[in-house]
């Protein structure tokens, strides 16, 4: 059973920085690409960021475009997104989730969750 | 953009709900996907493709639609079933929808 475990949420004062990280188990965590997906609190869903399987190529909601980089270590199996010049409504639970599609561009949609770390940007 | 409707949706356990999730543009080769989610959890997928149910999802949960209309029909509501749902299209920025209560 794919196993997905977010941390390093917090508060955060605008204009800081925060580093969340995802370490996954139970599947090749180097074969699938993963996203960062957020919901603010009582909000809908917001897809975030995507980063291949290998690493290569990374992709960005227009709302974090520039602030944010995601990057993914195959070898320690975790999932980082790197959040710069946060502002109060990057305010949201982040979850990570894993694509579907095998050594191939993303498939669309997210097929594991994990439980999501909370991140307040207020001062 | 997507539009989900209703906002919410109000039955009784052992009734057909059927949810509506609708795209502002017919973008080729995009399919949907929905998801549940329950208070404090994470979403779960529900299905992919506009209508491959997820691996363990029960077959009263059926996706179907193309184009720019899209549906989730769960038959015969189980009390596990009231929860909120997101249609999310695979274009990119790949949107959510704002979501369809259903509440007993």
């Amino acid at each position: 059973q794919v196993h997905l475990v977010e941390s390093g949420g917090g508060v955060v004062q605008p204009g800081g920085s925060l580093r969340l990280s995802c370490a996954a188990s139970e599947f090749t965590f180097s074969n699938f690409g993963m996203h960062w997906v957020r919901q603010a609190p009582g909000k809908g869903l917001e897809w975030v960021a995507f980063i291949q399987y290998d690493g290569s190529k990374m992709y960005y909601a227009d709302s974090v475009k520039g602030r944010f980089t995601i990057s993914k270590d195959n070898s320690k199996n975790t999932l980082y997104l790197q959040m710069d010049s946060l502002r109060p409504d990057d305010t949201a639970l982040y979850y990570c989730a894993k694509d579907p599609n095998p050594y191939d561009f993303w498939g669309g949609y997210f097929d594991q969750w994990g439980q999501g770390t909370l991140v307040t940007v207020s001062s | 953009v997507l539009t989900q409707s209703p906002g919410t949706l109000s039955l009784s356990p052992g009734e057909s709900a059927t949810l509506s999730c609708r795209a502002s543009q017919n973008i080729r080769d995009s399919y949907v996907a929905w998801y549940q989610q329950k208070p404090g959890q994470a979403p779960r997928l529900l299905i992919y493709g506009t209508s491959m149910r997820a691996t363990g999802i029960p077959d009263r949960f059926r996706g179907s639609g193309s184009g720019t209309d899209f549906i989730l029909t769960i038959s015969r509501l189980e009390p596990e079933d009231f929860a909120v749902y997101y249609c999310q299209q695979s274009s990119r920025s790949l949107p959510f929808g704002p979501g369809t209560k259903v509440e007993i």
